[in-house]
This record gives C-alpha cells, structure tokens and sequence, in this order.
C-alpha cells in the first residue's frame, strides 16, 4: 500500500468551476499535510498547508482534513487556465526527522 | 534571500561516469532533502539530513552518497551513473523550529540524462 494515493487525473474542468482533488493517506501517525503545485518543468510550490480537521481557505483554495478517514483534499473555486498544473499531496509524520511523503500527483487542466 | 539554489541545470552523463549535484540554501534551514521525480511521477526521496554531520537513507538511496558538512550546503553524488538514474533530482529544506509550518522549500532541480 503506497503512503500517499491520488488519482493521476487528468481532471479536465471548465473555466470558472470548482475543482475537487483528492488525497489519502495509509498511516495515522501523519500530522500535517501539505498542497502542491507544479508546473511542468517546474519545482512544487507550496500552495495549502493543514494540520487539524476541517477546513482551511487561503483566497480560491480550501484544504480540506478528515484524520478519521484519512483523508485531504483540495478544492479550487473559480477555476482559471493558470491553475493547469499537477498538483502534489505531502504528508509528514512528526515521529520521522520530519521526512514527507508525496503522491504522484493529480493533472489538472482547466479548458478556457 | 535566494531560496534554495541547484546547480547545474541540466547535465548528460556517460554510463559509469560520476558527478556532484550542488544543493545550498540561506535560509538556516536545519533539514535539507534530495528527491528524485521520475516522468509522471511523485517525488521520491534519496537522502535526507536533520543537520549538518547527519545524514540517513530515503526510499531510493543506492547509487547515491550525500554529505552534510555545512548547514548550508547538502551535495548529492552519484558513483558509476545508470541509465537508471535519468531523472529530475530536486533539493529541498525545511525548518524545525517550534511554532513554524515546517513547510519545505524547493529548488528548482537539476534535469540529468544518464546514455
């Protein structure tokens, strides 16, 4: 069972709606976890960051943490063609030298 | 402040040849990482270190060698390159000082080709 699990997409959506991606993870000493953005050729750059249960918004984005259903998500209002990116989930376990464990990424593209 | 810095950009190796990937950052950052992003893939990690003098093994360490001597500087070796080890290989760092987001900061990678 890998650490961290997302569906690689691509997740098409049109411009102005709301994209919905996806995350979980397998182990439930995971404390914080973390958004990614990447384009391509590009390095991640952090978008979101949670670390309790609920919900978290920063401008168009709102992450999302169920610990119970190990779950996170992220979901994107507004959508514009700039968001087409993939996007990365992070988890880190406070146990582990602060090491973090990454999925490999959903594709999101947003059509004009 | 200038991040987290890699270099080169971009390099093409012989199989069995050997090079050094630059990794500094002037953040103060006590943990510095080395990931390796296959094509379509996540990131996987190759070495970590929790400060400088200690370093330990990430997911896929064989075939690589890090040494931390410095706070600032994390270099990443690779001995008798592999077709293998075609990749895109980021640095990256984080704090662990109390109260921070411990967010990791990325550099902006080093594309290698291994023929």
């Amino acid at each position: 069972q890998k650490e961290v699990e997302q569906n690689s997409g691509p997740l098409s959506v049109p411009e102005g709606a709301i994209a919905s991606l996806n995350c979980t993870y397998s182990d439930r000493g995971s404390q914080s976890f973390f958004w990614y953005r990447q384009y391509s050729g590009k390095s991640p750059e952090l978008i979101m960051s949670i670390y309790s249960n609920g919900d978290k918004e920063d401008g168009r984005f709102t992450a999302q943490l169920n610990k119970a259903s190990q779950y996170v998500s992220l979901l994107i209002r507004d959508s514009q063609p700039s968001d087409s990116a993939t996007y990365l989930c992070a988890v880190k376990r406070e146990y582990n030298f602060n090491k973090f464990y990454f999925g490999s990424g959903t594709k999101l593209n947003v059509k004009p | 402040n200038a991040g987290v810095t890699q270099t080169p950009k971009f390099r093409i190796l012989k199989i069995g040849q050997s090079m050094t990937l630059q990794c500094t950052q002037d953040m103060n950052h006590n943990y510095m990482y080395w990931y390796r992003q296959d094509p379509g893939m996540g990131l996987k990690l190759i070495y970590y270190s929790v400060g400088a003098g200690i370093t330990d093994k990430g997911e896929v360490p064989n075939g690589y060698n890090v040494s931390r001597s410095t706070t600032e500087d994390f270099p990443l070796r690779l001995e008798l390159a592999a077709p293998s080890q075609t990749s895109v290989y980021f640095c990256a760092s984080s704090t662990d000082r109390s109260g921070s987001s411990y967010e990791q900061y990325f550099g902006p990678g080093t594309r290698l080709t291994v023929t």
